[in-house]
């Protein structure tokens, strides 16, 4: 399983754009990249998925480079509702596979 | 609301004892998965079923078992519970391969365990 690292915690205010980066290096062919959000005593929420480039949703964008060693998960305007934890996984995209959580980045959002 | 329906949603017990967690995955989904989430460990996998069988295993500790049932509905066994115990724990579950799942999971609201 391709290990992750990404910051332990960022800090952000209202209405700013956060860029959360993650590094992946040992990525492998067939894996894909996906981000989720968790609220405190909540479970994990998906939030965007890719492979490469970029993909856009009504909630986050993904960028990923062409050599795809890291993805950057950017979330416009956020808000105050938008402090969380954001864990970037790197797996197969199949129904077979098991996704390891790491540490994941707090981001803290203010006034 | 992801679909997965976990009970019970809190749960104190002694140490010694044993408890079961429920989990009803999403309609149709054939991969259930178990996490345990504490303070100082983060989220952690702890077993996989497919379809009913086991299909990968995490930290999950021998006092601890789970099964799938053939209505795809899965449980948590946890027995000679200690202190450590205390935790969140997730069930998730996803769809398999051949219903043209990913690996996207959809978490349940979680269990809170107390072992006092």
């Amino acid at each position: 399983l391709a290990k992750t690292t990404q910051p332990i915690s960022m800090d952000s205010y209202e209405g700013q754009e956060v860029n959360i980066t993650c590094s992946h290096n040992n990525i492998a062919t067939n894996d894909y990249i996906t981000w989720y959000q968790q609220f405190p005593s909540q479970g994990p929420r998906f939030i965007i998925q890719g492979y490469k480039t970029k993909v856009t949703n009504e909630v986050a964008s993904l960028f990923i480079p062409a050599d795809r060693k890291s993805s950057t998960l950017s979330l416009p305007r956020v808000s105050l509702s938008d402090t969380a934890v954001y864990y970037c996984l790197v797996g197969v995209n199949s129904g077979y596979s098991t996704l390891t959580f790491g540490k994941g980045t707090m981001l803290l959002v203010s006034p | 609301d992801s679909g997965v329906t976990q009970t019970p949603k809190h749960l104190i017990t002694a140490t010694g004892q044993r408890v079961t967690l429920r989990c009803s995955p999403r309609s149709g989904d054939l991969s259930v998965y178990w996490y345990q989430q504490s303070l100082d460990q983060g989220l952690q996998f702890l077993i996989q079923y497919y379809n009913g069988e086991e299909r990968a295993k995490g930290n999950i500790l021998e006092r601890f078992s789970a099964q799938q049932f053939p209505d795809l509905h899965s449980e948590l066994n946890l027995s000679s519970l200690e202190l450590g115990d205390s935790a969140l724990y997730f069930c998730a579950s996803s769809a398999g391969p051949e219903q043209g799942g990913g690996n996207t999971i959809y978490f349940g609201e979680g269990s809170w365990l107390t072992v006092v």
